[in-house]
This record gives structure tokens, C-alpha cells and sequence, in this order.
């Protein structure tokens, strides 16, 4: 089946420092891509919406200067997270979809845990 | 409905037995949701979905049951197995395939 795939699977980075973490979409063409975030023992919020060649839909009190989202490729979705802080450590997921209407099929990454210190 | 920090229930169930999670929301007009699992360090799993025209699924060992009147779903895992500990979101598929998701329900299995 469909296997979405996040790298790195866990990192820790320094306050102040910038960390990226990929999403890759392994055997189909994902025109939409969704980053998740999850604080322990929480459910996912939505961060954004990623659409290959266009600019990302942040959802409310997200600051897509911080959480910059690039989506370069029909495989490919990035997430920076800029000038990181220890309250930015999270479990950070994403999910691609072969198409944007509702009903497409939604395939998950196995989700990246960042530590900041 | 949507989670904003809140804490995860817990459901504790026997080995063997039947188990409930629940899971409510608030607008009438949502009508595709999904319940998905969700094991320690990883990326939910699809576990069965249903729209509002059905008001019952079944898949293996799962039943996902919609009451659109008192917008209410409830997924029953017969025969609770220890692999089936996991935490149990349901999540309403809205505009844009986006997926908002609800709190949340940790479910322990005794043996």
C-alpha cells in the first residue's frame, strides 16, 4: 500500500536553531499535503495545508513565518521550524493525499519527534 | 468536536470483552468522519470511516455507529485484543480533505 515517509524520525536541535523535517509521499503523487502537530497526551491540531506549487494555508494562531512550509514536488513537503524554542518540542506528523476532494485517501508518516533544548 | 489541550480519557477493558469509545461533535452539517488508532510514537492508522448517509459500518472486529439526532459516534471493538491498546481519535473529514480531530480516548487492554 501507500506509504508516506518522515525523516528525520526524531532530532533534537539548540534553542535558536532552525530544524527541517521532511515528508515524502514513496509510491504515488500527492497533490496535498497536511502537517500535524501533537503535544504529549493530546490529540493532532492542524497546523497547515500544503499544495504542491503553491503557497501553504496556515490554520488560525499558526505563525507561517515560524512553521515555514514548502511544497516543492508532488513527493515532497518540507517543514522548518525557524528560531526554535523548547515550546516548540512536539510530535510533528504529516499526511498526503492523492487528491484534495473530500473521500481521497489520506496516508500518514510515522511522525517526527523535535526536541529543543 | 475539536480538541484544544485537552487530556485523553481512559477506557480499561478485559481481555476478551467488548469495548466502546466514544466520540461526539457539534455541527449538524458534518457528515464524513473517521476513527483512526494510534499506537505510542507513531502516525494514526485508518481504522474505518462512515458518512452521514449510514448510521452503521462494520469492518473486522470493528463497528463504527453514527446518531446524526444527538450528533453522537461510537466505534465497538469486539473481543478487545492486547494489540488493540492504543489511543482512539475519530476525526471529521471536512472541506479539503482537511481532518479535524477530536480528543482523543486511550484504550487499555488488561489480560
Amino acid at each position: 500500500g501507500a506509504v508516506v515517509s518522515q525523516h528525520p524520525s526524531r532530532v533534537i536541535c539548540k534553542s535558536g536553531t532552525s530544524v527541517k523535517i521532511e515528508c515524502r509521499s514513496l509510491d504515488f503523487q500527492a497533490t496535498t499535503m497536511f502537517w500535524y502537530r501533537q503535544f504529549p497526551k493530546q490529540s493532532l491540531m492542524l497546523m497547515a495545508t500544503s499544495n504542491e506549487g503553491s503557497k501553504a494555508t496556515y490554520e488560525q494562531g499558526v505563525e507561517k513565518d515560524k512553521f515555514l512550509i514548502n511544497h516543492a514536488s508532488l513527493t515532497l513537503s518540507t517543514l522548518t521550524v525557524t528560531s526554535a524554542h523548547p515550546e516548540d518540542s512536539s510530535f510533528y506528523i504529516c499526511s498526503a493525499s492523492s487528491g484534495a476532494y473530500r473521500g481521497s485517501t489520506i496516508y500518514f508518516g510515522e511522525g517526527s519527534w523535535l526536541t529543543v533544548v | 468536536g475539536e480538541s484544544v489541550g485537552l487530556h485523553l480519557p481512559t477506557l480499561s477493558v478485559q481481555e476478551g470483552d467488548n469495548s466502546i469509545i466514544n466520540c461526539a461533535y457539534s455541527n449538524s452539517a458534518s457528515d464524513y468522519f473517521i476513527w483512526y488508532k494510534q499506537e505510542s510514537g507513531k502516525g494514526p492508522q485508518f481504522i474505518i470511516d462512515i458518512r452521514s448517509n449510514m448510521d452503521k459500518r462494520q469492518g473486522q472486529r470493528v463497528t463504527v455507529l453514527l446518531n446524526k439526532t444527538v450528533k453522537h459516534l461510537s466505534l465497538q471493538i469486539a473481543a478487545t485484543q492486547p494489540g488493540d491498546s492504543a489511543v482512539y481519535f475519530c476525526a471529521e473529514n471536512t472541506y479539503g480533505n482537511k481532518l479535524v480531530f477530536g480528543a482523543g480516548t486511550i484504550l487499555r487492554v488488561k489480560s
